[in-house]
């Protein structure tokens, strides 16, 4: 199957530091990836997609001042959580649509803890 | 979105036993998903189905979808304690958008 990584798999970050994460397509194209993010024992929450060459699209709720999505690539997409607060703490996963396939595939995740 | 609700939220089971989880939607859906997540990965996805009344096997899962596309079950027969996750059943939304619903954690004692 597709293959999509993240990195860094886990970041520690003091509070009022910025963090990117970077998700990738590894084997596919991905014009459209996907932004989630997860507490312990809670579902995941999609935060926002990420479209290739345009703005991302975020879901109700999410300040996109302060979660910066860029798609520059068909493989790359990143995640930058600004000015990180301990209320960002969490796991972050991404995804990629292959569409030919109509299924997602998630990348390992990156688990953010801010101090 | 559209959105689902799954029902048990937990389950324990002995290895062994039969494992049912289901998914239930005020609407339509066009289509379903169902992913899996082992603590502490990452959701993998499992099958989708796309047509009234379609049952897929998957070796010991069974997926259905309802007659009216509104309801959908994962069956596992005889659970081995590889089958330990949550299973995620979000359908299918405009711009391949997946909405997760809670999900139902699968336990099995050996």
């Amino acid at each position: 199957g597709a293959v999509v990584s993240q990195h860094p798999s886990r970041v520690i970050c003091k509070s009022g530091t910025s963090v990117k994460i970077e998700c990738r397509s590894l084997d596919f194209q991905a014009t459209t990836m996907f932004w989630y993010r997860q507490f312990p024992k809670k579902s995941l929450m999609l935060m926002a997609t990420s479209n290739e060459g345009s703005k991302a699209t975020y879901e109700q709720g999410v300040e996109k001042d302060k979660f910066l999505i860029n798609h520059a690539s068909l493989t790359l997409s990143t995640l930058t959580v600004t000015s990180a607060h301990p209320e960002d703490s969490s796991f972050y996963i991404c995804s990629a649509r292959l569409i030919v396939y109509n299924e997602q595939f998630f990348g390992p995740g990156t688990r953010l803890t801010v101090l | 979105g559209q959105q689902v609700m799954q029902i048990p939220q937990y389950q324990h089971v002995q290895e062994g036993e039969d494992f049912t989880t289901y998914c239930n939607s005020s609407t339509t859906l066009s289509n379903i998903q169902w992913y899996k997540q082992r603590p502490g990965g990452h959701p993998v996805f499992l099958i989708q189905l796309v047509k009234s009344g379609e049952v897929k096997k998957q070796k010991r899962l069974t997926f259905q979808f309802g007659e009216a596309k509104k309801n959908s079950s994962l069956h596992i027969t005889a659970t081995q304690t590889t089958d330990v996750g949550t299973y995620f059943c979000p359908p299918y939304n405009q711009g391949g958008k997946l909405i997760f619903g809670q999900g139902t954690e699968l336990s099995v004692k050996p």
